[in-house]
């Protein structure tokens, strides 16, 4: 079983669009994070989040997008107004035991049109 | 911001080959992780490095945390071909928080035709 469950695995939106992208992990973790991966490039940092705050964003992480631990379980990432570079592979990812970012989710796979 | 060189860009692999890949950085990590990724899936843990000059395996992967904390290399022995894949290295440095992970931009792994 996936320590880690995104959905939806693949959304397609139009672009101006509000996204919802959830995570949910099997266990309860302080620690959560949120990367992304434009096709066929490397992994990149976007947010971390620590007991319900960000702790540390990237500078792809502008006003247009937003985290939030809505109901103490499921971790979401939000894109106000998607864009056409948003376009990508959203990974989420949480600490293992003593392994820093250990596991990763299966991704969701955004694509603005 | 901080950069990972990672060699090669590809390769391809024969069944039973040694495969030996590297990351270099500019600057000092605390951690190095080697990760792989299937198409369609998130990256997945191979190996946390945690001191320089560490050695650790993982059945036939071995990587190692440079002496400067400022290059990795990972090694596959014997190679199969459930190794294809994309290789990421990606160094970690613990700040306040618990950090954020800076990624490589891959090393893709391809059977020989």
């Amino acid at each position: 079983e996936p320590e880690v469950t995104q959905t939806p695995s693949h959304q397609v939106t139009q672009m101006g669009q509000e996204v919802i992208l959830r995570c949910v992990p099997i266990s309860n973790h302080l620690y959560f994070y949120w990367y992304r991966q434009i096709l066929g490039q490397k992994v990149e940092f976007l947010v971390s989040f620590y007991n319900n705050e960000i702790s540390e964003k990237s500078e792809i992480f502008d006003d247009q997008f937003s985290v939030e631990r809505p109901d103490g379980s499921n971790f979401t990432l939000k894109i106000r107004s998607t864009k056409l570079e948003d376009s990508a592979m959203y990974f989420c990812a949480i600490p293992g035991t003593g392994n820093p970012e250990a596991f990763f989710g299966q991704g969701t796979r955004l694509t603005v049109v | 911001g901080q950069q990972l060189n990672q060699s090669p860009q590809s390769m391809f692999i024969q069944e039973g080959e040694d495969v030996s890949m590297n990351c270099t950085s500019s600057s000092i990590f605390n951690t190095w992780l080697w990760y792989k990724q299937d198409p369609g899936e998130g990256p997945v843990l191979l190996i946390a490095l945690y001191k320089a000059g560490e050695l650790t395996s993982n059945g036939r992967l071995t990587a190692q945390f440079g002496i400067t904390r400022k290059d990795s290399f990972l090694n596959i022995s014997a190679s199969i071909p459930s190794d294809v894949g994309i290789y990421f290295c990606a160094g970690l440095n613990y700040g306040g928080s618990q950090g954020n992970l800076i990624f490589g931009k891959g090393t893709k792994l391809s059977v020989k035709p």
